[in-house]
Order: structure tokens, then sequence, then C-alpha cells
């Protein structure tokens, strides 16, 4: 079980430029989540996927597209990057594991650097 | 929201002690705490979770108190470690009843510094 894995690890973008963050779980989870963590502080969220079919926004969404691609797959999409989106960008996922458990696991992280 | 910067609360102990890190959460409709590591450079990893209907729970040298009057929330470390260094988040989660996801609201964060 390699957990919740993310492509690339680390990305250098120029202002208006377009990626995408990749994210893969092999839980069989039902939700995944995409987050950024910025120096000093805690996780925010920018969009969920309850389920498979279904996304919806976080905390912090704007700037940010997703696609819920199969069960495994989540994606994290920048159409014109901007500085402030310098940031460390983490992938989550969590699903029933007996009763009364929400615990998300999270993925290595996305060193994303926006010059 | 709660106020963010780039100062996070900081404690530093001697290996062998016990630490107690504090976190304090605002939302009464919260029934689910969860309680992460993040050592430098990895994502965040669990550690131990409580529901609202509990105000302790144990696990392997740690334990999470819960107290629900004041909205605080607790982890204990016992025999502390230096591979126990590391940030440690708590998150909070206020539609975990029942349902197969839940979002979290993370607070600040405290770096743990374990001295040999």
């Amino acid at each position: 079980n390699a957990g919740v894995t993310q492509t690339p690890k680390f990305q250098v973008l120029k202002t208006g430029q377009s990626m995408t963050l990749q994210c893969a779980q092999d839980m069989n989870h039902n939700s995944m989540y995409w987050y950024r963590q910025d120096p000093g502080m805690g996780l925010r969220l920018i969009y969920y996927s309850a389920s498979e079919g279904t996304t919806d926004k976080g905390e912090v969404p704007n700037g940010y597209n997703v696609s819920r691609l199969n069960k495994r797959e989540f994606s994290l999409r920048l159409e014109s990057a901007a500085p402030s989106q310098t940031s460390v960008y983490f992938c989550a996922s969590s699903g029933f594991e007996g009763v009364g458990t929400d615990t998300q696991y999270f993925g290595p992280g996305t060193r994303l650097t926006v010059l | 929201g709660e106020s963010v910067g780039l100062h996070l609360p900081t404690l530093s102990v001697q290996e062998g002690d016990n630490s107690i890190i504090n976190c304090a959460y605002s939302n009464s409709a919260s029934d689910y705490f969860i309680w992460y590591k993040q050592e430098s450079g990895k994502g965040p990893q669990f550690i131990i979770d409580i529901r609202s209907n509990m105000d302790k729970r144990q696990g392997q040298r740690v334990t999470v108190l819960l107290n629900k009057t004041v909205k605080h929330l607790s982890l204990q470390i016992a025999a502390t470690q230096p591979g126990d260094s590391a940030v440690y988040f708590c998150a909070e989660n206020a539609n975990a009843g029942g349902t197969s996801y839940g979002k979290l609201t993370f607070g600040q964060g405290t770096i743990l510094t374990v001295h040999p």
C-alpha cells in the first residue's frame, strides 16, 4: 500500500503559467481533499470531493479547479498561477474504517513556487 | 476565523520528560478532533483522535484530553523522545457524524523540540 501519492514533489512556475497537481490513493477511500500550507500556518482546505463524481469548494478555492477523475485520483489545477499561490500543497483521503472515524491520510506534498 | 501568523507556539523539553501540547477550538458544534504530527518536509501524520462523547483517549505513549466546557483539547506525550520533535496540529470536524467525509479545520500548530 502506497497510501496517498502526489506528483510532482517540486515545481517552479512563472506567473500566468498553468499546471496540474496529481494525487492518487490506493486505500479505496471515498473522499479526497486538497489543502495548502503556508509558512507557519496550519492547512487550509481548497477543494474536496466527498465521493466519486462530486466536488465542493473549501475555505480558499479561488484560483483553483479540481477534477475527481475516478475513485483513486483527484487533481488540482492552477489555470494562471500567481505568486500568492506559492505554497506547499497536500492531498488527503478518508473513508469509512468502521464506526465513527473520518481520519484523513495525507500525501507527502508538492512544493510549488510561483515567480 | 482564527488568527494566523508566522510565529508558532513552541515547546522545548528534555528527552524523557512528558510533553503537553494545548489547543483551543472555536466551533461548539465540532464533534470529532484529531491530532496530527508533521515532520519537516513531510505531510501530516495521524496520531490520535477523539469524539465529543469522550473526554479522554489513550494510545501508545499519547493521551488526548477533551474539555468541551471550555473548548480545549490537549495532547500528552509520555517519555518524549528526540523523534517526537515536529509540529503538532489539532484539527476539528463539525460534520463527522455518520458520513464518510468531513471538512477539517486545522489549528496553527505547535513546534515541539526535544533535547537529548
